[in-house]
């Protein structure tokens, strides 16, 4: 079992729709959560930043971590086709020498169309 | 704004030849990783480096060697290369310290026939 599991998709919606992504771990010593976005022959960037179990918002983004659960999710508000990428869910521990590896997803592209 | 850069944005290479992949970051990160990503498969770390001269061993290093000589620069070396090998192969660095995010270059298409 990878220690992340990512729903490849593709997942795809009408602009204005409300986008939910998600991704669960087995690793209970993940702290940090983030989310990355990568569009089409570019390198990811960091889109969503959260510490331990909670909700962030920023703008139409909106990042949830249930660590009771091992869930973490990423909820697009009004989608828009700009938002068109493949979003990677990402996440690490703050123990040990493996202290800024990152374990991703496998990443769900997503299709916004007019 | 960090940047990081790859020598190459594609590249194809005959079956055995020994590859060179370089990545250069210009904000003073102690870590860097090399990854490939294929579909279905995602990102999968090869190799990271937590400082200069040192190297750890991600999930897939078989096939691969890495070099870090200099704080900016981390070199992905395919010693002998295979078909398999034919990938998006992307170099990232992050500071160690705060977030530690990791940045990410542009990637590199690399083609083995």
């Amino acid at each position: 079992q990878k220690e992340v599991e990512q729903d490849p998709g593709p997942l795809s919606v009408p602009e204005g729709a409300i986008v939910s992504l998600n991704c669960t771990y087995s690793n209970s010593a993940f702290q940090y959560f983030m989310w990355y976005r990568q569009y089409s022959r570019k390198g990811p960037e960091l889109l969503m930043y959260t510490y331990s179990s909670g909700n962030k918002e920023d703008g139409r983004f909106t990042a949830q971590v249930d660590k009771s659960s091992k869930y973490i999710s990423l909820f697009i508000r009004d989608s828009q086709p700009s938002d068109s990428a493949t979003y990677l869910c990402a996440m690490r521990s703050n123990r040990g020498s493996t202290l800024g590896r990152l374990y991703f997803g496998r990443g769900t592209q997503l299709t916004v169309w007019p | 704004d960090v940047k990081v850069t790859q020598s190459s944005r594609y590249l194809v290479k005959r079956t055995g030849e020994k590859v060179f992949l370089e990545c250069v970051q210009d904000m003073d990160h102690e870590n860097m990783f090399w990854y490939r990503q294929d579909p279905g498969l995602g990102l999968r770390l090869i190799y990271f480096s937590y400082d200069v001269k040192m190297k750890e061993k991600g999930d897939i290093p078989e096939g691969y060697s890495v070099s870090r000589e200099k704080k900016e620069r981390f070199s992905l070396i395919l010693e002998s290369a295979s078909t398999n090998q034919t990938s998006m192969y992307l170099c990232a660095s992050s500071s160690g310290g705060g977030r530690n995010e990791q940045y990410f270059g542009p990637g590199t298409r690399l083609t083995v026939t």
